[in-house]
C-alpha cells in the first residue's frame, strides 16, 4: 500500500518554466489537498478537492493551477514559476475533509531560480 | 475561516524537562485539533488528535494534549523530554466538512531545541 507518492522529489527551475508536480494516492480518498511550506510560515493550503471533477482555492492559490480528472490524481501545475514559488510542496488527502486525519506525501522541494 | 496561532517560535529545553507547547485556535464551532511533528528534511507526523469525547488526549512518543474549550486552546505536553524529541511541531484546525471549513488550516509552527 503506497499511500500518498509525491514526483519528483527535488526539481530546480529557471524563472518562466513550467512543470507539473504530481500526486497519486491508492487509498480511495475523495479529498485531496496541495500545501506549501516555508520557513515561518508553517503549511498553507493552495488548492484542494473534494471528489473528480471538483477543485477550489485555498489561502495561496495564485501562480497554480490543479485538475482531478481522476480519484486517484491530483497534479498541481506551475504555468510561468517564478522564485517566490520556490518552497517544499506537501500533498495530502484523507476520505473527507473535516474529522479525518489527512495522509501526507513525502514533500516536494522545488527551486526556482 | 478557522485559525491557529502557535505563540512561541522557538523554545529549547534541557532534556528530561517537561515540556509544554501552546497552540490557539479561532473557529466558531466545534473544532477538530491536531498536533504534527517535523524532524529536520522529513515530512509530517501525526502525534495525536482531537475530535470529541475526554478532552485529554494522548498521542505518541508519550505526547498528551489538552482540549480548552474556554480558552480556545489545545497546548501540547511530555513530562519529559528526549534529545529526539527536537524537531518542529505544528498545531492545526479544521472544520465540519461544508464549504472551506473541512480543511486542515496550520499554526506557523513551533521549533524545539533539546540541551543535553
Amino acid at each position: 500500500n503506497a499511500g500518498v507518492t509525491q514526483t519528483p522529489k527535488f526539481q530546480v527551475l529557471k524563472t518562466g518554466q513550467s512543470m507539473t508536480l504530481q500526486c497519486a494516492q491508492d487509498m480511495n480518498h475523495e479529498y485531496m489537498s496541495w500545501y506549501r511550506q516555508d520557513p515561518g510560515m508553517g503549511l498553507r493550503l493552495i488548492h484542494y478537492s473534494v471528489g473528480a471533477g471538483i477543485t477550489d482555492q485555498g489561502e495561496v492559490p495564485n501562480g497554480y493551477n490543479v485538475s482531478r480528472s481522476t480519484t486517484e490524481d491530483f497534479p498541481l501545475r506551475l504555468l510561468s514559476a517564478a522564485p517566490s514559488q520556490t518552497s517544499v510542496y506537501f500533498c495530502a488527502s484523507s476520505f473527507r475533509p473535516g474529522a479525518n486525519v489527512l495522509t501526507f506525501g513525502a514533500g516536494s522541494r522545488l527551486t526556482v531560480l | 475561516a478557522q485559525s491557529v496561532t502557535q505563540p512561541d517560535i522557538h523554545i529549547t529545553v534541557s532534556e528530561g524537562a517537561s515540556l509544554e507547547l501552546r497552540c490557539n485556535y479561532s473557529y466558531g464551532a466545534t473544532p477538530y485539533l491536531f498536533w504534527y511533528v517535523q524532524s529536520p528534511g522529513q515530512g509530517l507526523q501525526l502525534l495525536l488528535k482531537y475530535f470529541s469525547g475526554d478532552t485529554l488526549v494522548q498521542g505518541i512518543k508519550g505526547f498528551e494534549a489538552e482540549f480548552k474549550r474556554s480558552q480556545s486552546s489545545f497546548n501540547l505536553r511530555k513530562p519529559s523530554v528526549h534529545w529526539s524529541d527536537a524537531a518542529e511541531y505544528f498545531c492545526a484546525v479544521s472544520g465540519d466538512y461544508g464549504g472551506s471549513q473541512g480543511n486542515l488550516i496550520f499554526g506557523k509552527g513551533t521549533k524545539l531545541s533539546v540541551k543535553p
